[in-house]
């Protein structure tokens, strides 16, 4: 079955400690990307990425990074998270571009305290 | 920069019919996206437009205006299941990337 798979589903964690959202699609996509979704604001573009070793920020890339080694995995990490990370987070792929259209993912809910 | 509008919330009778309305305001013009969100759960593609027009497909049906930046779904015969967050969406950036508006969510009523 065509996937986009996210690990862990639901998170909790605590102010300053290291965590890494997974997310790995068997659909062969060049492009992934991550948004994160808040009430009133929407999915917001996070990072992206065109190909392997291929990434660039989107709207609100400051506190994450990504890396992007394989074509199947493009993990999220959030080095030192903060409360104001706190949110539902989906991962996207597309065949070559945004314009494509989005296979998401389950999402992955964390919660900072 | 992007900017997309769509109403904040709306509410129909279950049978009816419901539009949903998009206006929205971006540089280099590279299609417009609607996907359908249920509380909790991810967004799934229902259509894409590029060129002037309705589409239709099934009981719902996308429309867009390039001239006027402006779109429209349109749901018939609703269902109870189609209660959920409407979302509009634009390409922009040569396609790279995908700026989303701030959902309309829909409730469906007995």
């Amino acid at each position: 079955e065509a996937q986009v798979t996210q690990n862990p589903r639901y998170l909790i964690t605590v102010t300053g400690k290291k965590l890494t959202v997974t997310c790995s699609q068997n659909m062969n996509h060049e492009y992934m990307s991550w948004y994160r979704q808040d009430p009133g604001l929407g999915l917001r573009q996070i990072y992206y990425s065109m190909n392997v070793e291929v990434t660039d920020k989107g709207d609100v890339p400051e506190g994450y990074k990504v890396s992007r080694k394989e074509k199947r995995n493009f993990p999220l990490i959030l080095e030192s998270p903060s409360p104001n990370q706190t949110s539902l987070y989906f991962c996207a792929s597309s065949v070559t571009q945004a314009n494509y259209g989005y296979t998401f993912g389950s999402g992955t809910r964390l919660t900072v305290v | 920069g992007q900017n997309i509008d769509q109403p904040t919330e709306m509410t129909a009778t279950e049978g009816a019919i419901v539009q949903i309305n998009c206006t929205y305001q971006t540089s280099g013009f590279n299609g417009l996206f609607w996907y359908q969100q249920h509380a909790g759960e991810a967004p799934t593609f229902l259509s894409y437009n590029v060129l002037d027009g309705l589409e239709e497909k099934g009981r719902f049906s996308s429309f867009l205006s390039r001239s006027k930046g402006y779109s429209y779904l349109l749901l018939k015969e609703l269902q109870m299941k189609d209660s959920a967050s409407y979302l509009c969406a634009v390409p922009y950036n040569a396609g790279n990337m995908l700026t989303f508006g701030g959902g309309t969510r829909l409730m469906v009523k007995p």
